[in-house]
């Protein structure tokens, strides 16, 4: 069955970069990459989305290579309100059906 | 202004009875879903749908079934609950097409079902 794979966890110091990679081999063509951010007892939230190459925004930036296989979040800078977990979306084409799909979410913790 | 409202926040009942969960948004979108989070933080589609398509996960049990009065509300129903049930659901809108994902979708704060 075709997934969307991320890491589970991540550690990261304050005033880093973190880079949170998404694995989505079946992604339908013409389909976007959207991450979403997600704190505690509360809905996911847009962080960003793109199709290919790069996006950035005033929260983050995502690089998709060109066989559009995987994207890579990245979060300049972290700090302490950035500890969340992070979830890539996708529109999966396995198995004949175009589903949209959530990886299994990336839970980022900023250390002081 | 809540764009996206969900109602009960909380709900505790038994196997067997039927509940619904509330959703109403005001973004004026025209594509509203349901997802289902368990207890690993896991997201999962359960339905999308707008009033020309509804998309429905193959892998949901037809006890879940969404029911929409207008555009701005999809409310979810299951009938005889099971244990299994238990999760936090998510109503979240877009101004996509059903299923398509192109467009951000607005979460709601979500509904935190036990069933015991």
């Amino acid at each position: 069955l075709a997934k969307t794979t991320q890491p589970i966890s991540m550690d990261s110091y304050e005033g880093q970069e973190v880079n949170i990679t998404c694995s989505h081999n079946n992604i339908a063509t013409n389909d976007y990459i959207t991450w979403y951010q997600q704190f505690p007892s509360q809905g996911p939230r847009f962080i960003i989305q793109g199709y290919k190459t790069k996006v950035t925004n005033e929260v983050a930036s995502l690089f998709i290579p060109a066989d559009r296989k995987s994207s890579t979040l990245s979060l300049p800078r972290v700090s302490l309100s950035d500890t969340a977990v992070y979830y890539c979306l996708t529109r999966d084409s396995g198995a004949g059906s175009y589903q949209l799909t959530f990886g299994k979410g990336t839970k980022l913790s900023v250390i002081p | 202004d809540t764009a996206v409202s969900q109602t009960p926040k909380y709900l505790v009942t038994q196997m067997g009875n039927d509940k619904s969960i509330k959703c109403e948004q005001n973004l004026g979108h025209d594509t509203m879903y349901w997802y289902k989070q368990d207890s690993k933080k896991f997201l999962k589609i359960m339905f999308s749908y707008n009033n020309k398509e509804l998309i429905i996960n193959e892998t949901v049990p037809n006890r879940f079934s969404p029911k929409s009065p207008d555009k701005a509300h999809l409310n979810l129903h299951i009938n005889s609950l099971e244990l299994g049930d238990s999760a936090v659901y998510f109503c979240a809108s877009s101004q996509d097409g059903a299923g398509v994902g192109r467009y951000e979708q607005y979460f709601g704060p979500g509904t935190r079902l036990t069933v015991t």
